[in-house]
């Protein structure tokens, strides 16, 4: 049973342009939800998180948009640039249970020239 | 600042043969430490976790077991490898609840 869901598995943009990656999730009970980079052969990096107490969260050119009631997250990448290529996690947790992440199965992000 | 080590690399086993990849963390104590596993075109499945010395819980039935013998230690173990346990492994931490810090994997191939 997949709890969190990135039903887009590839995206390609353009650079300089917006880059939306989009996250479903099942478990009413998760109430932090973060967004990982991760490079081939490399383990994911943190890029920003979310608590369900808010709805937006931004730094930089990242901001994660959270609809509890729609039980979706997207990250926004605004203006996109060709580092940013690279594949994209998103994840959950519930709290307590020593905060175990609960990924999906990623979003391919390729930055165009 | 907090590192974590995670090794070897790369990993190539022969079937059968038995399995121990070690992940230690620095510069923080009683960490929550984690394995996961990403299989070719999946996401990354939580495999064990432990919130303290000796402390193992098991998030999938596997050929897998794990063990915590220091704080800032741990290790991923298997008896006996199967094909179907090829992937990458990544060893990670965390301080309650909030981001978790990876290490830089393990490629494991069993041929």
């Amino acid at each position: 049973d997949q709890q969190v869901k990135q039903n887009s598995p590839s995206l390609s943009v353009q650079e300089g342009r917006i880059s939306i990656l989009n996250c479903d999730y099942t478990n009413s009970m998760f109430d932090y939800f973060l967004w990982y980079k991760k490079y081939p052969a490399e383990g994911p990096t943190f890029l920003i998180s979310i608590s369900s107490i808010k709805d937006k969260n931004e730094d930089g050119r990242f901001t994660v948009f959270l609809n509890k009631s729609a039980k979706h997250l997207s990250l926004h990448i605004v203006p996109s640039q060709p580092g940013d290529s690279a594949v994209y996690f998103c994840a959950a947790s519930e709290g307590g249970g020593g905060n175990k992440l609960t990924f999906g199965t990623g979003t391919q992000l390729k930055v165009e020239l | 600042s907090q590192t974590i080590h995670q090794w070897p690399a790369t990993l190539v086993q022969p079937v059968g043969s038995p399995l121990s990849l070690e992940c230690t963390v620095e510069g923080t104590s009683n960490p929550n430490l984690y394995w996961y596993r990403q299989a070719a075109g999946r996401g990354l499945q939580l495999l064990f976790y432990s919130v303290g010395i000796g402390q193992i819980s098991s998030e999938v039935p596997q050929n897998l077991s794990a063990s915590r013998p220091q704080d800032r230690q741990f290790i991923l173990s298997s008896k006996k490898l199967l094909l179907s346990d090829s992937g990458f492994y990544l060893c990670a931490w965390s301080r309650g609840q909030g981001q978790a810090f990876f290490g830089q994997g393990t490629r494991l191939t069993v041929v």
